[in-house]
């Protein structure tokens, strides 16, 4: 069964570094999305993504973040300067029309 | 915001009861979701249901939907060990705005 992919697994960055987070989507969706979920809390929606462009972005996706399809399968969200705040879980998820959002395993990342 | 809201936020029952899940939200949806995640792992989506649905079911699952009540329950039947997890709702309205999660505990 087709599934989301994330990669890294882990990442351990220190505070004021770069991080570029990556996702494969399934291959026939067309919608994609970014969430975040802080240790304990209750998961965020942070972007979505459709026909190349941002179609919503919550308070969270400040300039700092940024996304890209760079290629026909790779979806990123990439972070410019981490902040201790920024430590999370991160999912990427992807979906066709109005249905299923299918959410890959996710990235924790952690911000010294 | 159109939050889902889950209660109970915990829940405790011996292995081959029923678990019973509600969640409550406040704006209008397109569909509403239903997730499981394990401790410290991905969502696994488990069923959706359209706003225009009342019932639905998957399996040992059951999902019900009241737009009137914008209210939704989970009922997991012949509850499993391997069923402990946390189970969030997700309503859906182009993103997902999730709840803040029932932990079950189901005992051996």
């Amino acid at each position: 069964e087709p599934e989301v992919t994330q990669t890294p697994s882990h990442q351990v960055t220190q505070m004021g570094q770069e991080v570029i987070l990556r996702c494969v989507p399934i291959s026939n969706h067309l919608y994609f999305y970014w969430y975040r979920q802080i240790l304990g809390q209750k998961v965020e929606f942070l972007v979505s993504f459709y026909n190349n462009e941002i179609s919503e972005k919550s308070e969270i996706f400040d300039d700092q973040f940024s996304v890209e399809r760079p290629d026909g399968s790779n979806f990123t969200l990439k972070i410019r300067s981490t902040k201790l705040e920024d430590s999370a879980m991160y999912f990427c998820a992807s979906r066709v029309l109005q249905e299923t959002q299918y959410f890959g395993p996710g990235t924790r990342l952690l911000v010294l | 915001s159109q939050q889902g809201e889950e209660d109970p936020q915990a829940l405790s029952i011996q292995e081959g009861e029923n678990a019973t899940m509600n969640c409550s939200y406040k704006t209008s949806i397109n569909n509403l979701q239903w997730y499981r995640q394990n401790s410290g792992r991905g969502l696994v989506h488990l069923i959706l249901i359209r706003s225009n649905e009342r019932e639905k079911h998957s399996g040992r699952l059951r999902v019900t939907l009241d737009t009137s009540k914008k209210s939704s329950s989970l009922l997991i039947t012949a509850s499993r060990a391997a069923d402990t997890a946390s189970y969030f709702c997700a309503t859906d309205k182009e993103k997902l705005t999730f709840g803040t999660g029932t932990r079950l505990t189901i005992i051996p």
